[in-house]
């Protein structure tokens, strides 16, 4: 375990849905960040925070949008979603945002957009 | 633009050979460079890093070399093991730009 959980780990959803999904890290870590990983395409950096405020938005369309309540809880809210949203979505924590070449990884979320 | 890519997208070894898992990357400024690895169901985990003053670095049986003259980076296990099959992905740092850029990964695939 590496002490980021993200829940649900599996998630089907209609174009027309409203889902979430949370990340939730047990390191103590003040950055958190969101990735997509596609079949054969490197992760993609979605967004990262940093004590809870919002420092990258890499160019990421609406239908996803981030929320971080504290620096131990990061969602991602999803609505009207395409189907090459279908990914795996994989949170991390880093100690710090100096510390972003030290990334724990979460699970992640397999999402199916249908 | 930036990128970070992978030689060969599946290697197969024999239990108990050595496997060399390659990258190459086309950032220069790129200081750090990282190996993690991503075993099914679960998301990458660091296995070693490498600063880019430095050639080699080694760790518990694997070894990370960097070549900065061609850009390539790459990663060793010794006497693999079936526990080592997983995807192994390289990523690259700029330190002024504090973020990671990551490879598209190599499926490692072990036979005992």
């Amino acid at each position: 375990e590496t002490g980021v959980t993200q829940t649900p780990r599996h998630l089907v959803m209609g174009m027309t849905n409203k889902k979430s999904l949370k990340c939730e890290q047990h390191l103590g870590h003040n950055a958190m960040y969101w990735y997509k990983q596609s079949a054969k395409k490197p992760l993609e950096l979605m967004f990262v925070y940093n004590f809870k405020e919002q420092t990258e938005n890499n160019s990421v369309p609406s239908r996803f949008s981030p929320e971080c309540p504290n620096s131990s809880h990061l969602f991602l809210h999803l609505h009207t979603l395409q189907p090459e949203d279908s990914a795996l979505y994989l949170c991390a924590s880093s100690q710090d945002p100096g510390t972003v070449y030290e990334q724990y990884f979460g699970p992640g979320t397999r999402l199916t957009v249908t | 633009g930036e990128s970070v890519g992978l030689h060969l997208p599946t290697l197969s070894v024999q239990e108990g050979d050595n496997s060399i898992i390659n990258c190459a990357y086309s950032n220069s400024a790129s200081d750090y460079f990282i190996w993690y690895k991503q075993e099914s169901g679960k998301g990458p985990q660091f296995i070693i890093d490498i600063r880019s003053n430095m050639d080699k670095r080694q760790g518990q049986r694997v070894t990370v070399l960097l070549n900065k003259t061609v850009k390539h980076l790459s990663l060793q296990i010794a006497a693999t093991q079936p526990g080592d099959s997983a995807v192994y992905f390289c990523a690259d740092l700029n330190t002024g730009f504090q973020k990671l850029v990551f490879g598209t990964g190599t499926r490692l695939l072990v036979s005992p």
